[in-house]
């Protein structure tokens, strides 16, 4: 089965950086990539599918890229309500699997 | 509104059954895909089964292959997982999910959780 790794394992940061959150696949993905922000005591919500496709109604200052094996959600201006455990996810069918990176938690600098 | 909503959590002894449900509302609920996925304390997401619109087709995690079955109602527009032979591993917070339409394989709509406990 397909692992996701992402990095860094968390991060400070100020609001008003620009942050990167880098997931690498041990093998390439086919069927996209998603992004799920969770904040604490909260179900996840997700942000970006299909490596780069914003969810209606997220904010403009996240985006999703890469392709194959490494794939980046970025925030380009963090805000005080960005804080929170970002996630990254990917579905494979041979086996009929779907699995999370292990996250990245923003922290107040 | 589309919404989710969990019930059936609870202390459960070692190698005991317990079966959580999904209430769904605000959408088609026969025409989704729909998943189960939990959160142990402090750790991250893990995904542990997915059930076709239709209950068609069902597919699970290897933590839980053989110990846990995904069913639906559509019906009912309601979601379960029963959990058989339970162990002090599956102590989560277990989420159903809505598979979104179309190919791109993600979970676009998330109920707030229900707590599974499994302690003698």
């Amino acid at each position: 089965a397909i692992q996701l790794t992402q990095s860094p394992s968390s991060l400070s940061a100020s609001v008003g950086d620009r942050v990167t959150v880098t997931c690498r696949a041990s093998q390439g993905i086919t069927s996209g990539l998603a992004w799920y922000q969770q904040k604490p005591g909260r179900a996840p919500k997700l942000l970006i599918s299909d490596d780069s496709s914003m969810v209606s109604g997220v904010p403009s200052r996240f985006s999703g890229g890469g392709s194959g094996t490494v794939f980046t959600l970025t925030i380009s201006s963090l805000q005080p309500e960005d804080f929170a455990t970002y996630y990254c996810q990917q579905f494979n069918n041979h086996p009929y699997t779907y699995t999370f990176g292990q996250g990245t938690k923003v922290e107040i600098k | 509104q589309v919404q989710l909503e969990e019930s059936g959590g609870g202390v459960v002894q070692p190698g005991r059954s317990l079966r959580l449900s999904c209430a769904a509302s605000g959408f088609t609920f026969s025409s989704y895909g729909m998943h189960w996925v939990r959160q142990a304390p402090g750790k991250g997401l893990e995904w542990v089964a997915v059930i076709w619109y239709d209950g068609g087709n069902k597919f699970y995690g290897d933590s839980v292959k053989g110990r846990f079955a995904i069913s639906r109602d559509n019906t009912k527009n309601t979601l379960y997982l029963q959990m058989n032979s339970l162990r002090a591993e599956d102590t989560a917070v277990y989420y159903c999910a809505r598979e979104s339409l179309g190919f791109s394989s993600t979970m676009d709509v998330w109920g707030q959780g229900t707590t599974v406990t499994v302690s003698s």
